[in-house]
């Protein structure tokens, strides 16, 4: 069965480090989006992004974030300049159009980056 | 008013009971919903996907939708020790755009 794969499981890195995290969405999903749960709290939606762009955004997602499809397989999250606060669980999903013409919403998810700023 | 509640529990449950998991939400816009099923330190699993209102059956998981009432249930029938984890319910507008979560219910199932 097809998954959403994501690497490295674990990144620890110092405040003010610039990371990449990796994930590779299912191979026939157009939508691609980045979440984050910092721990014992609400999974909460960063980006998502369609046809090479983003298409929405949070608050979450300021500057110091950016996203890109390098290829035809890897979607990645670059955060420039870490902060103690970017300490979390990062997840990557993808979505792909349903049946019928109708578009769907069902997102799967990869196994998540754990992201430790020291 | 925050737009998806749900409650955190943790709810326990013997084995064999039947695990009622609700949320609420406030924005009329949203029309698909779904249930995520998430181990500790784990990426959420899509456990159940709704469009608009109605039931869906998959095995021992029944998920309902009342879009009138804004209230959204998952219902495990003849639950297991391996049901024990966190449900979070999402939800979301136009197909394509972010979730929004529940802070998710922890359930366990004891033998």
């Amino acid at each position: 069965e097809p998954e959403v794969t994501q690497t490295p499981s674990h990144q620890v890195t110092q405040m003010g480090q610039e990371v990449i995290l990796r994930c590779v969405p299912i191979s026939n999903h157009l939508y691609f989006y980045w979440y984050r749960q910092i721990l014992g709290q609400k999974v909460e939606f960063l980006v998502s992004f369609y046809n090479n762009e983003i298409s929405e955004k949070s608050e979450i997602f300021d500057d110091q974030f950016s996203v890109e499809r390098p290829d035809g397989s890897n979607f990645t999250l670059k955060i420039r300049s870490t902060k103690l606060e970017d300490s979390a669980m990062y997840f990557c999903a993808s979505s792909t159009p349903g049946l019928a013409g109708r578009w769907d919403n069902e997102q799967f998810f990869g196994p998540g980056t754990r992201l430790t700023v020291l | 008013q925050k737009e998806v509640e749900q409650d955190p529990g943790p709810l326990s449950v013997p084995e064999g009971a039947i695990v009622s998991l609700n949320c609420t939400y406030s924005n009329s816009a949203f029309q698909y919903f779904m249930w995520y099923r998430q181990y500790s330190r784990k990426g959420p699993e899509l456990l159940m996907y709704t469009y608009s209102s109605g039931n869906k059956e998959d095995g021992r998981f029944t998920a309902q939708v009342d879009k009138s009432s804004k209230y959204i249930s998952l219902f495990i029938r003849d639950s297991q020790p391996s049901d024990s984890a966190t449900y979070l319910c999402a939800m979301s507008g136009q197909a394509g755009t972010a979730l929004i979560f529940g802070k998710g219910t922890t359930l366990s199932v004891s033998s």
